[in-house]
């Protein structure tokens, strides 16, 4: 069994604060570790996707780092927006019978 | 452009009962997948699919069947629904399944089993 592992759980910050959340995964049989955002009452919605190590993804004020060595993602956003408040999920892939392997996410919030 | 179509959105059941969740998707994508979420846990795999007529168990597949038999739609069945069913489905589409590509979500399934 694979254990991905988001924290923290949940986060609580002001408008403009700049944040960041750490996603865990086995360091063996890596191949591509995903970040999506997902709000409430919505569908998760892919982020980014990231296959090698050092690599460091940006879309706007979010950004993304691998390091497939020792196992860990994080996920950085640049001064939060109310509209960024969603649970972000990472999934880790090990390249066997197409399944992704979620964790649980971490909640964000961001109040005025 | 839809992309991934869930139906229906919400559903109440009795035990015993049995239902079919639909999903379509048009961005003829071949790898398809079902997944549940339960309160405090991640999205875990139900069945997948990586095209028509092949179908394959994922973490928890008790309970359920699926089948694929076009590209688009791959329905997923209850033959009697149980209270540990009551979840949130989300299907789930991608071009490829080698993990390089992301996955495109419905926007799930409520269902809830009294």
């Amino acid at each position: 069994i694979l254990n991905v592992e988001q924290s923290p759980q949940s986060l609580h910050v002001q408008e403009g604060d700049s944040t960041n959340f750490t996603c865990s995964f086995p360091s063996s049989n890596f191949y591509a570790l995903h970040w999506y955002r997902w709000e409430t009452a919505k569908s998760p919605e892919a982020l980014f996707v990231m296959t090698l190590n050092g690599d460091e993804k940006k879309k706007g004020r979010i950004s993304a780092t691998l390091n497939t060595k020792e196992g860990y993602s994080y996920l950085y956003i640049k001064g939060s927006q109310p509209e960024d408040s969603a649970t972000y999920l990472c999934a880790f892939y090990t390249g066997t019978a197409s399944k992704l392997t979620f964790g649980t996410g971490t909640r964000l919030q961001v109040t005025l | 452009n839809a992309g991934v179509t869930q139906t229906p959105k919400f559903r109440i059941l009795k035990i015993g009962q049995s239902m079919t969740l639909q999903c379509a998707q048009d961005m003829n994508h071949n790898y398809m997948y079902w997944y549940r979420q339960d309160p405090g846990m991640g999205l875990k795999l139900i069945y997948y699919s990586v095209g028509a007529g092949i179908t394959d168990k994922g973490e928890v597949p008790n309970g359920y069947n699926v089948s694929r038999s076009t590209t688009e739609d791959f329905p997923l069945r209850l033959e009697l629904a149980a209270p540990s069913q009551t979840s949130v489905y989300f299907c789930a589409s991608s071009y490829v399944g080698q993990g390089g590509e992301p996955q495109h979500f419905g926007d799930g399934t409520r269902l809830s089993i009294l």
